[in-house]
């Protein structure tokens, strides 16, 4: 799976909109990404996912970039209830079932 | 909307001891995974299954088995338990065909090696 890098931790101010960035400049073009995240003490929670188009959910936007080597993740406002550590995956869409979570970013959401 | 259920949720075992956790994947769902995560660490996969059959393999150790039931349930059969297996241990249920089979995971098992 290619690598991904994304800041160790941000923090935001309820109500507020969060970018969540994500490198992954050694994407192949049958990567998905895949955003989860992990409430403490929860199991990962599926945020959102896709492939080269923007994509918008109830939860999030996704937003990627032309060249796919970078998205940013969207909450457009931030509660506390969103305060998680957030993960950025790539996925072939040809094979390999499993995510691999790497270090991803500790959201702390400011009341 | 039902869930992935996962038993029991807390364990407490002592050094070499066997201990068998259970996933009961979300109805329909015919794809199980489990996941451990240590104490400050991510999430790592250690072994799926789809239709009962061994789908893929991560970092499970040799001591650990599992295998996915007629029912689509599954279970992680841990022996000869180390300190070091202390952890939560997570399952996630897919349906094979559905759009980049998005993972949905269990509340998780807390197990304690002591």
């Amino acid at each position: 799976d290619a690598k991904t890098t994304q800041p160790n931790s941000m923090e935001s101010n309820e109500e507020e909109p969060v970018h969540l960035p994500c490198n992954h400049s050694t994407i192949s073009g049958t990567d998905y990404i895949h955003w989860y995240r992990q409430l403490p003490s929860q199991g990962p929670e599926y945020v959102i996912h896709g492939l080269t188009s923007n994509v918008n959910n109830r939860m999030a936007s996704l937003a990627i970039a032309e060249d796919r080597k970078s998205s940013t993740l969207i909450l457009h406002r931030a509660t506390l209830r969103d305060a998680a550590v957030y993960y950025c995956i790539l996925r072939d869409v040809n094979y390999g079932q499993n995510f691999v979570f790497g270090p991803g970013t500790r959201l702390s959401v400011l009341p | 909307a039902a869930g992935v259920i996962q038993s029991p949720r807390h364990l407490i075992k002592e050094k070499r001891e066997t201990a068998t956790l259970k996933c009961y994947p979300i109805p329909r769902h015919d794809t199980v995974y489990w996941y451990q995560q240590g104490p400050g660490q991510d999430p790592q996969f250690l072994i799926s299954f789809y239709e009962k059959m061994q789908s893929d393999k991560g970092s499970i150790p040799d001591r650990f088995s599992a295998q996915q039931f007629s029912d689509y349930h599954s279970e992680l059969n841990m022996s000869s338990l180390e300190l070091g297996d202390s952890a939560l241990y997570f399952c996630a249920s897919s349906a094979e065909g559905t759009t980049q089979e998005t993972q949905y995971f269990g509340p998780g098992t807390r197990l304690l090696v002591l």
